[in-house]
């Protein structure tokens, strides 16, 4: 069983969308939950990162995280284009971080 | 903004030969990572190097592999013979502590 699992996409929204990404993972030890967001060709880039359960908030990013249900999502309001990229969910245990394969998102303008 | 640095760029190499890919990690950063990312495909662990040594690797890290911190700047990932399979994006990343890593914008390796 894969310890992240994640929507691949493509995801196609018009700007001004509220967009949700979602990625369900394996383990219930995992406490720590992380967003990147990866531009065509570039390194993926640290978003957000949640413990336990709950949400938080960064301008027009919500992370929320659902022990109970293994869920994890991550909610974009007032979609631009620069939003358009591919957005990776992850966790990790000890020193090794497990990536989920991204969902690529495209914000139409 | 701190930046992790990785060349070069893109490498193509022919089957067989050793390649090394180099990065200069965020300098008061204490962890060090290879991962890899074939295309399409999810953003794999290979490494992870603390204290001057290898802390944890992966199943896809075999004797092929190795890593070294040279000096005080550099994190190095050398593929001793490479492989058509070993195609792929390799990114370093560096952390201080804490749960986000930096990553490097990645070398291209083309094994052909």
């Amino acid at each position: 069983q894969k310890e992240v699992e994640q929507d691949p996409g493509p995801l196609s929204v018009p700007e001004g969308a509220i967009v949700s990404l979602n990625c369900t993972y394996s383990n219930s030890a995992f406490q720590y939950f992380m967003w990147y967001r990866q531009y065509s060709r570039k390194g993926p880039e640290l978003l957000m990162y949640t413990y336990s359960s709950g949400n938080k908030e960064d301008g027009r990013f919500t992370a929320q995280v659902d022990k109970s249900s293994k869920y994890i999502s991550l909610f974009i309001r007032d979609s631009q284009p620069s939003d358009s990229a591919t957005y990776l969910c992850a966790t990790h245990t000890g020193n090794q971080f497990y990536f989920g394969t991204g969902t690529s998102l495209t914000v139409i303008p | 903004e701190p930046e992790v640095t990785q060349t070069p760029s893109h490498q193509v190499t022919q089957m067989g030969q050793e390649v090394i890919l180099r990065c200069v990690p965020i300098s008061n950063h204490l962890y060090f990572y290879w991962y890899r990312q074939i295309l399409g495909q999810k953003v794999e662990f290979l490494v992870s190097f603390y204290n001057n040594e290898i802390s944890e690797k992966s199943e896809i890290f075999d004797d092929q592999f190795s890593v070294e911190r040279p000096d005080g700047s550099n994190f190095t990932l050398k593929i001793r013979s490479t492989k058509l399979e070993d195609s792929a994006m390799y990114f370093c990343a560096s952390r201080q502590g804490g749960y986000g890593y930096t990553f490097g914008s990645g070398t291209r390796l083309t094994v052909v």
